[in-house]
């Protein structure tokens, strides 16, 4: 079946230093919809940002991803990290014919002053 | 704005007893899902529906079963709740018209197993 791999548990870094959190994937479908969600302490986790194209840059609220499905890839990235930006951070896969929304592990970024 | 709600928040449960943790949404989706969390495993999708009177498995169906009474209303039951199914559970609604509707959660419910 599908699935998502975040191998970073935790993230940790200083402010105003760029973010990377990295996300790969399996599936079968050619046109699978990747996510981020973040997910704030003491709040119900919801979308950052998603993406279908191939090499489109998607940004969001600072941050941004592209999808290279030559890769299976749909890296995170921020260019200068913020004390609010500490959260956990989800990339998550759906599948085209059943809607079924699959999750990576998660990564929890936490941003130092 | 979407929104979905659950109950109770935060429940401390006996071994072998049965809990039951409801969802609402108020966002006319056909979609709904519970998603358990824990650390290191992520958000693990339990069961879903994507229509009312049917539900669906999701990856880690073993103890849990699920009831979709109506559009609105989703319910994720522990009929012989064990020490592992202490976690937090969201519930989560998404529209209709593709793989790419946005998922849109509840406030999680913390249960406690004893």
């Amino acid at each position: 079946g599908d699935s998502v791999t975040q191998k970073e548990g935790l993230v940790t870094l200083t402010e105003g230093l760029p973010v990377m959190l990295n996300c790969t994937y399996q599936t079968i479908y050619s046109n699978a919809f990747l996510f981020w969600y973040v997910h704030y302490l003491n709040e119900s986790p919801r979308l950052l940002l998603k993406s279908s194209t191939d090499n489109k840059r998607t940004e969001h609220q600072g941050f941004h991803a592209t999808l290279h499905k030559s890769s299976s890839s749909f890296h995170l990235q921020k260019s200068s990290a913020q004390l609010s930006d500490s959260a956990l951070y989800y990339c998550a896969l759906s599948e085209a014919n059943t809607n079924k929304v699959v999750f990576g592990t998660g990564t929890r970024l936490q941003v130092l002053p | 704005e979407a929104a979905v709600t659950q109950s109770p928040r935060s429940k401390v449960a006996v071994t072998g007893g049965k809990v039951t943790l409801s969802c609402h949404q108020t966002n006319n989706h056909d979609y709904m899902y519970w998603y358990r969390q824990d650390t290191g495993h992520g958000l693990r999708l339990i069961h879903y529906s994507y229509v009312a009177d049917s539900t669906e498995k999701g990856d880690i169906p073993d103890g849990y079963k699920a009831s979709r009474p109506s559009q609105e209303n989703f319910s994720l039951i522990l009929e012989l709740a064990s020490l592992s199914q202490t976690a937090v559970y969201f519930c989560a609604s998404s529209g209709t018209g593709g793989a790419g509707n946005t998922l849109y959660f509840g406030e999680g419910s913390r249960l406690i197993v004893v």
